[in-house]
């Protein structure tokens, strides 16, 4: 079946520092792969998504590039701030089929001042 | 703004005693979908609506229920809950063959 997997948290930073949370998939067709976040408190939002392979999708600083050869999506950015404190979901839907998402299981990202 | 909005955002219940769970929507969107989340977890999906077509999950247990008397609201019912119950409940939505979900910010429902 179709999983998601991303790395163990909490992944601690200081401010400015640069970030990767990796994430690696596998799946039986063509997916779509997104990144969504949730701040404390809140529900999930869209943070960014790529659709085919080699598309790069970004928002807010954050990048992550679809690689198909190595079955990855993994979030970067070049300089986080405390606000970016939050638990991070690599996700997948798989195209023609029921457009409901595998989420990995988050990744708890910590940046201090 | 277009949004998702779920009340009451804290719910105490006791053990047993059933609970609802409101979810609205002004996006107009045909799908909604109720997920469980407890902490340091993923996002469990326990059932959805293509419009008024119900689609329960596999391992979604009987004590939980849900209704959409229309397109704007989707409502948890939660029968007897028990101390496991305890998580924190999210209603998203999207739109027709759209792949991105659009989420609430979530009901977090203690059971004493």
């Amino acid at each position: 079946g179709d999983s998601v997997t991303q790395m163990e948290g909490p992944v601690t930073l200081s401010e400015e520092a640069f970030l990767t949370i990796n994430c690696t998939y596998t799946a039986t067709g063509y997916p779509s792969l997104f990144w969504y976040v949730q701040y404390p408190g809140e529900g999930l939002q869209l943070l960014l998504k790529a659709t085919k392979a080699d598309d790069k999708g970004s928002n807010k600083g954050f990048e992550a590039t679809y690689r198909k050869e190595t079955t990855s999506f993994h979030l970067e950015k070049g300089s986080v701030q405390v606000s970016d404190s939050a638990v991070y979901f690599c996700a997948l839907i798989v195209s023609g089929g029921s457009y409901i998402p595998t989420f990995g299981r988050g990744t708890s990202l910590i940046v201090h001042p | 703004d277009a949004m998702v909005i779920q009340n009451p955002r804290y719910q105490v219940t006791q053990f047993g005693k059933p609970v609802t769970l409101s979810c609205s929507q002004t996006l107009n969107h045909n799908v909604m979908y109720w997920y469980q989340q407890k902490s340091s977890q993923a996002p469990k999906l326990l059932f959805h609506y293509y419009d008024k077509d119900f689609n329960n999950e596999a391992d979604t247990p009987d004590n939980f229920q849900s209704r959409r008397p229309n397109t704007s609201f989707c409502f948890l019912d939660i029968r007897s809950p028990g101390l496991g119950d305890a998580a924190m409940y999210l209603c998203a939505t999207s739109g027709q063959g759209e792949e991105t979900q659009y989420f609430g910010p979530g009901t977090r429902l203690l059971v004493l």
